[in-house]
């Protein structure tokens, strides 16, 4: 068991342009939680998914956000034409049903240009 | 519906002080509580939990006991290292939600 693992580690973009994350749960884990995390901050919810379905999103996942777990699997995260306030600690996370222990990834963290 | 309340930073200590976070709960019945743990450039972790009334969490020198009578599940350790400055989260039980947290700092 490796962990969560989230891909990159860091990016930089310029404003306007889009960019993706991957994260990789823990391997038997069918929920998958995606955070937001700006410095000083706890984490934000933004949705997560049990298997492929996406069950909650918060109201924060502006139509820009979107994420999917199409083979309930891995989860990507794009963020189409970014904002300079999308510059964040983005963290995934994973867990059991019916258990209540999320296991977090080290994070991508992201910066707008 | 259910509440958690979380002393909020920042705390600096010196080494080997004693150090207590508050977090105090209200629930329906008797959840299981957490305290995490984000150390500088990391994700959070799981530091300790507890998953009924007095049991008591414990992990890397820090305890917690689930007190139903205050409601309350306070993170303590008895002497603190420099290793253990990082932030400390209370989540929301059942929710998805886990505040600010407490900074805490230790000083050599």
């Amino acid at each position: 068991d490796t962990g969560v693992s989230q891909d990159p580690r860091h990016k930089i973009t310029k404003r306007g342009q889009n960019v993706t994350f991957r994260c990789d749960p823990i391997s038997e884990h069918n929920r998958l939680y995606w955070y937001r995390q700006t410095l000083g901050q706890g984490p934000e919810f933004l949705t997560y998914f049990q298997n492929e379905a996406q069950l909650e999103k918060s109201r924060l996942l502006s139509d820009r956000f979107s994420a999917e777990r199409p083979k309930g699997s891995f989860s990507t995260l794009e963020i189409q034409r970014t904002e300079q306030g999308d510059s964040a600690m983005y963290l995934c996370a994973s867990s059991l049903t019916g258990i209540n222990i999320q296991y977090f990834g080290a994070g991508t963290r992201l910066s707008v240009l | 519906g259910n509440s958690v309340t979380q002393m909020e930073g920042p705390v600096t200590l010196s080494e080997e002080a004693f150090l207590t976070i508050n977090c105090t709960y209200t629930a329906t019945g008797y959840p299981s509580l957490f305290w995490y743990v984000q150390y500088p450039g990391e994700g959070l972790q799981l530091l300790l939990k507890a998953t009924k009334a007095d049991d008591k969490g414990s992990n890397k020198g820090f305890e917690a006991t689930y007190r139903k009578e205050t409601t309350s599940f306070h993170l303590e350790k008895g002497s603190v290292q420099v290793s253990d400055s990082a932030v400390y989260f209370c989540p929301r039980v059942g929710e998805l939600v886990f505040g600010k947290g407490t900074k805490l700092t230790v000083n050599p």
